[in-house]
């Protein structure tokens, strides 16, 4: 079965250094996907990054990039040069292989708090 | 332009009653997903959307669970005969597609059943 899994319950970060947040993954499909979302307190999840299990570069999308590590199953979304507005939960997801639609499986979320 | 509405914001509900939460997507958007988010956990998928029908209904728990899109836009998720267990924030998210990747989900409506 597929299955997402984050060790971190929570973070803390200082403004503007960089922190990585990890994910890990476990599939039996070659095709698959990764997502990252962050949750505010305001309760809305917010997408910030996919990473296809094809594709042959490691996702940037601004301050955000996923470290995709296929062999190790791993997905970790870093998060360079953090801000106070950062502070949320995050959470990793991964597309069930369902022939064409986004069915997600998420992780538990790790809650990350940027220090000024 | 307008992201994704879910009304009521909040609903409180005896055990046994009836609710219905409201999800009103993006426009355009043909594809909708309702997922359950309990504290403290990540969200799980309910039921997915293709227009009017419903492509995948293999998350709702039970049958006192239903869902509709009768015109293809709006959507509302119906619990018969609340327990409390049921209490959980439920989302919404739509998409251009199917297959596009970048869900954009409502801001969720928070039930709790007394």
């Amino acid at each position: 079965a597929q299955k997402i899994t984050q060790t971190q319950p929570g973070m803390f970060v200082q403004e503007k250094e960089a922190v990585t947040l990890d994910c890990t993954y476990d599939t039996s499909d070659p095709s698959y996907g990764l997502f990252w979302y962050k949750q505010p307190s305001s309760g809305e999840m917010i997408f910030l990054i996919y990473q296809g299990s094809y594709d042959q570069q490691n996702a940037t999308e601004g301050r955000y990039s996923l470290n995709f590590q296929k062999a190790r199953k791993s997905a970790n979304l870093v998060i360079s040069a953090s801000q106070l507005g950062d502070s949320a939960m995050y959470f990793c997801a991964m597309r069930e292989n369902t022939g064409g639609y986004n069915k997600l499986i998420f992780g538990a979320g790790t809650r990350l708090a940027v220090h000024p | 332009g307008a992201g994704v509405s879910q009304t009521p914001s909040n609903k409180v509900t005896e055990k046994g009653k009836y609710v219905e939460l409201r999800c009103d997507p993006i426009s355009g958007h043909t594809a909708l997903y309702w997922y359950r988010q309990s504290l403290g956990q990540g969200p799980e998928f309910l039921i997915y959307f293709q227009g009017t029908g419903a492509a995948d209904d293999s998350g709702l728990p039970n049958d006192r669970f239903f869902a509709v899109r009768p015109e293809g836009s709006v959507s509302t998720l119906k619990i018969q005969r609340t327990e409390r267990g049921d209490s959980a924030v439920y989302l919404c998210a739509s998409s251009l597609g199917g297959s596009s990747y970048e869900q954009y989900f409502g801001p969720g409506t928070r039930l709790t059943v007394t």
